[in-house]
């Protein structure tokens, strides 16, 4: 069975600095892994995906990720984070009949 | 580019009332799922639908039921209503004949049950 486990659940950081929000996958077929943001009271919203081919991913609002597939994992980095990005990152995993499973989330707190 | 939709956005509800959720995904789009975040939870993968039948069953209680109906919108229905069913609900679509099945989610539905 897939699963995800992010391994922090809060990440706070001062504007400008960089940042890497960890994800690890457990998947015993082939793996399609996705980063989404979720903005307080508000949806989830894709961020970058990596379903095939080139193992660094670039996403939306300067984010990107890479796949390692020997650490079985899909770290999330941006080499310098604004006050806007202060949210709350999922990392997820497609399961069986393509539904998502979501890690626990981890919370971005940029401070000025 | 038109987005998935969801009503209403927010519900408070009575323990033991009934609620139903709409879903209205994008144009095109053949599959739907129900996911349920509750307070401080990441989101769990309830029901989905494929062309009008449900494809796969997550972790949804009997009290709750779901359809896709002929115009591909799907309702989830909901009796005997909990405190612990409070939660925002999220609904997804995606095209998988001839799409890469990306999940396009829609603002959710917060529910709250008093």
């Amino acid at each position: 069975a897939q699963s995800v486990t992010q391994l922090d659940s809060q990440v706070p950081v001062f504007e400008e600095a960089p940042v890497e929000l960890r994800c690890n996958y457990s998947s015993s077929v082939s793996v399609y892994l996705f980063w989404y943001v979720q903005y307080p009271n508000q949806g989830l919203q894709l961020l970058l995906k990596y379903l095939s081919g080139s193992t660094l991913v670039k996403g939306i609002n300067g984010f990107e990720a890479e796949f390692n597939k020997s650490q079985t994992s899909f770290h999330l980095r941006k080499p310098s984070v604004h006050i806007s990005d202060t949210a709350e990152y999922f990392c997820a995993v497609r399961g069986g009949y393509n539904k998502l499973i979501f890690g626990a989330g981890t919370r971005l707190a940029v401070h000025p | 580019a038109a987005g998935v939709i969801q009503s209403p956005r927010h519900l408070i509800k009575e323990k033991r009332e009934t609620a139903t959720l709409k879903c209205y995904p994008i144009p095109r789009h053949d599959t739907v799922y129900w996911y349920q975040q509750g307070p401080g939870q990441d989101p769990q993968f309830l029901i989905s639908f494929y062309e009008k039948m449900q494809s796969d069953k997550g972790s949804i209680p009997d009290r709750f039921s779901a359809q896709q109906f002929s115009d591909y919108h799907s309702e989830l229905n909901m009796s005997s209503l909990e405190l612990g069913d409070s939660a925002l609900y999220f609904c997804a679509s995606s095209l998988e004949q001839g799409g890469d099945n990306e999940q396009f989610f829609g603002p959710g539905t917060r529910l709250t049950v008093l």
